[in-house]
């Protein structure tokens, strides 16, 4: 159980456009979803929290203009990339809760690996 | 300061060893204590969890908890091949989760 899907596991664009990347959680309702970004050999480091239903909130540094999230459904959240440069590639992860068992443990999905040229 | 300090390592050991990694953190409030271990350009896979000091075992693994001195610690037992990967803390509170750089590990044959 808990797993979480990520789709595309990887995208090459170019500079000026924008990629959406899905997040789903297949086996469980998830209330909130989470976005990371990972760069080699660092940290993750959290970019927003999607509550489903409404407005994701995001962390200090990150555009919210620039990253849009919706989460639309109990099982799925999408990250749209907008005017992607070549500073935006990077790891993306997101990650879920399970709202029925009502932790705070965070099951991530594979990632999505973003290559802006 | 960073909230959760990991050592990157990377931590060599041979098939069989015991591994112990471990993490500190600065925030007495952090509730919540993972570890996850992440497999090369892959997502984070979770391997224990524990809301309290003090130790949970599952299989080889042992997770355990000092939070009077804001210690976390993974040990590893009979430590395999297939155990390679970065291990990385986590704590935090119900709503964000503070991760560690994450410690590489290789476990030789």
């Amino acid at each position: 159980g808990a797993v979480v899907s990520q789709h595309p596991s990887w995208v090459i664009c170019k500079s000026g456009t924008s990629v959406k990347i899905e997040c789903r959680s297949l086996d469980f309702q998830a209330t909130t979803m989470f976005w990371y970004r990972q760069f080699p050999k660092q940290s993750l480091m959290l970019m927003a929290t999607s509550n489903e239903g409404s407005k994701a909130t995001y962390e200090q540094g990150v555009e919210k203009d620039k990253f849009l999230i919706n989460h639309a459904s109990l099982t799925l959240s999408t990250l749209t990339v907008t005017s992607a440069h070549p500073e935006d590639s990077s790891f993306y992860i997101c990650s879920a809760r399970d709202r029925v068992l009502s932790t705070d443990t965070q099951y991530f999905g594979p990632g999505t690996r973003l290559t802006v040229l | 300061q960073k909230e959760v300090e990991q050592d990157p390592g990377p931590l060599s050991v041979p098939e069989g060893a015991i591994v112990s990694l471990n993490c500190t953190y600065s925030n007495s409030a952090f509730q919540y204590f993972m570890w996850y271990r992440q497999y090369s350009r892959k997502g984070p896979e979770l391997l224990m969890y524990t809301y309290s000091s003090g130790n949970k075992e599952d299989g080889r693994f042992t997770a355990q908890v000092d939070k009077s001195s804001k210690y976390i610690s993974l040990f590893i037992r009979d430590s395999q091949p297939s155990d390679s990967a970065t291990y990385l803390c986590a704590t935090g509170t119900a709503s964000k989760l503070t991760f560690g750089t994450g410690t590489r590990l290789q476990v030789t044959l």
